[in-house]
This record gives C-alpha cells, structure tokens and sequence, in this order.
C-alpha cells in the first residue's frame, strides 16, 4: 500500500461545478500537506500547501486536511475548462523534507 | 516558464546505453531534486542535492547517479538502461535544503527500445 492514495480518475465534470479531490494517507507522522497540478507535457506546479488540520482558501481552491481520519481534499470553486489536468497530492513529516506523492487524479472540466 | 530548464526534452535510446540528464534551476535557488514518474508508480523521488552535496536518497537504482556542479546545474546519469526506466524525469529546485514547495522543470521524456 502506498503512502499516500489517490483515485486516477478521470473525473469530469461540467464547467461551473464544484469539484472535490481526495486523498489518503497512511503515515501518522505527516504533517505538511500540498497539492499540485500538473498539465500535460508539464511539470507540477505547487497549487496549496498547508500544516496540520483545517482549512486554507485560495482563490477557487480550498484545501482542507483530516488528520484524524488522515483524509485530505481540495476543492474547486466554479471550475474551468482550464482547470483540466491532474492534480497530485503530497504529504511529509517534519523531520523530513521530502514529501511523498499520490499518484495523481486527472481532472476533466468540459464547457 | 517555471525557470527550471531541463534538457533535453525527449530521449530514445537503446537497452543497455547510458543517458545523461541535465537540469538547472532557478536562479537563487540552491536544492535541486530528481524524480522519475511513470504510469504505475506515480512521482517517485531519487535523489536531492544542497549547494553541491548530497543531501537525501531516495528509491534511486544503483545504476543511477547524480551530481551538482559549482554553477548549481545538476546531471542525472542512467546507465545500463532497460525497457522499465522509460519515463519522464523531473527535476525540481528550491531556495533551501528543506522542500517548502518546489518548483519543477517540465521534465525529459526517456523511452528505451
């Protein structure tokens, strides 16, 4: 079992939806908590990053952490054909810097 | 343009033969970290450099290695390749040695024949 689990998807969804990615994870010692998109042909770019529980708005995006449950999810707001592409999750501990990556969720915003 | 560059951007080679992958991160920044991404493994990390020195090891192959030089760029050597290490390779950067969000190349392409 991975660390960190993400369904591939594809998820599509029309133009304006709200969209819920989900990951989970294994590892109690995670901490630090990101989410990346990556577009086709691209390298992933850091969308959220956030410590612990709770919540954190940007913009569209809001990621929220369960540690409890070890779940974590980011959500879009009035998606965009322009969202389309796959998002990762990622996780670390604090004692080390190198995140672990979910395999990703392709993501499908149709007009 | 993330300013991570690395070339080149697509490879085909032989089983057997030995690729070099080169990377140079943005400016300032002082970590560079190579990950290899496939279908079924997802983004595996392999290894991270600090202002030239090794710094963490991940699921990277024997046959595998890395360097940085004096001008921060970074090399990913594959040697003795084989069907399986076909994948895109990514390189990433950051200001410290502590990962707080990289920012990452758009990769090489490495398909092996």
């Amino acid at each position: 079992q991975k660390e960190v689990e993400q369904d591939p998807g594809p998820l599509s969804v029309p133009e304006g939806a709200i969209v819920s990615l989900n990951c989970t994870y294994s590892n109690s010692a995670f901490q630090y908590f990101m989410w990346y998109r990556q577009y086709s042909r691209k390298g992933p770019e850091l969308l959220m990053y956030t410590y612990s529980s709770g919540n954190k708005e940007d913009g569209r995006f809001t990621a929220q952490v369960d540690k409890s449950s070890k779940y974590i999810s980011l959500f879009i707001r009035d998606s965009q054909p322009s969202d389309s592409a796959t998002y990762l999750c990622a996780s670390r501990s604090g004692g080390s810097y190198i995140p672990t990556f979910g395999r990703g969720t392709s993501l499908i915003v149709h007009p | 343009d993330s300013g991570v560059t690395q070339t080149p951007k697509h490879l085909i080679t032989a089983t057997g033969q030995r690729v070099t992958l080169r990377c140079s991160p943005r400016s300032g920044d002082l970590s560079v970290y190579w990950y290899q991404q496939s279908l079924d493994q997802g983004l595996q990390f392999l290894i991270q450099y600090y202002n030239g020195e090794e710094r963490a090891k991940g699921n990277i192959l024997e046959r595998f290695s890395a360097q940085q030089f004096p001008d921060l760029h970074s090399e990913l050597n594959l040697s003795s390749l084989e069907l399986g290490d076909s994948a895109l390779y990514f390189c990433a950067s950051s200001q410290q040695d502590r990962g707080e969000g990289y920012t990452f190349g758009s990769g090489t392409r490495l398909t092996v024949v």
